[in-house]
């Protein structure tokens, strides 16, 4: 079930480790995953997708791995800059309903 | 190409009255979705239109709430007769094709009730 009104988890790195960040999703029908990014005062910001045919897929800095038979999504973030500091989210959808939002991780990266 | 646009940014009104959130969708894109935030939350649904059509409101309140999509002009969501509880922030994404992928979403409304 969801949780109302608590704190987001917070993930603290040191400028230039790699960070990971765990989703787990609920519906097994979900066929297509979405990270998106979220800064303070803005809306999110998409990062990577993936469909539920594959397992990992990379893009600039950031590599998304999908393990369906646990319903869990990672997002991986290479060399973590001061510019990634934001809140990021995780989104599933079979395709042709809503999309469902994660509760969010609080990226903090320390200089 | 502009993105996906809301206004206001910011809104403040009393309990009772009504506030009016706008979204214009990027060039080419025909399909508008309204989500709500609330603070150190993620965002929750509310509703799916394409132009002239409310495609799924399944996650909009019954009652005070609507939302439209005319032929020209922006989509309007709607809330009647605010309450403290409608305090959030809302979004808007849109999309060039039906379903939910892809979807790029605009800076937000900030709606405080007092």
């Amino acid at each position: 079930g969801e949780s109302v009104g608590l704190h987001l988890p917070t993930l603290s790195v040191q400028e230039g480790d790699n960070s990971i960040i765990n989703c787990a999703y609920s519906n097994s029908a979900s066929d297509y995953f979405i990270w998106y990014k979220q800064e303070s005062g803005k809306g999110p910001q998409f990062i990577i997708d993936i469909r539920s045919n594959m397992d990992k897929r990379q893009g600039q800095r950031v590599t998304v791995l999908l393990n369906k038979t646990v319903k869990h999504l990672s997002l991986q973030i290479a060399a973590t800059q001061p510019g990634d500091s934001a809140v990021y989210f995780c989104a599933e959808t079979p395709g042709n309903t809503p999309l469902v939002f994660g509760k969010g991780t609080r990226l903090s990266v320390i200089a | 190409n502009a993105g996906v646009m809301q206004n206001p940014r910011h809104l403040v009104r009393r309990r009772g009255q009504e506030a009016r959130l706008r979204c214009s969708p990027m060039k080419g894109h025909s399909h508008v979705y309204w989500y709500r935030q609330l603070p150190e939350e993620g965002l929750k649904f509310m509703v799916y239109l394409q132009k002239e059509n409310i495609i799924d409101e399944s996650g909009m309140p019954k009652e005070r709430f609507s939302a439209e999509f005319p032929k020209e002009g922006p989509s309007i969501l709607r809330i009647q007769q605010v309450v403290r509880g409608d305090s959030a922030a809302y979004f808007c994404a849109s999309s060039p094709n039906f379903g939910a992928y892809e979807q790029y979403f605009g800076p937000g409304t900030r709606l405080t009730v007092t």
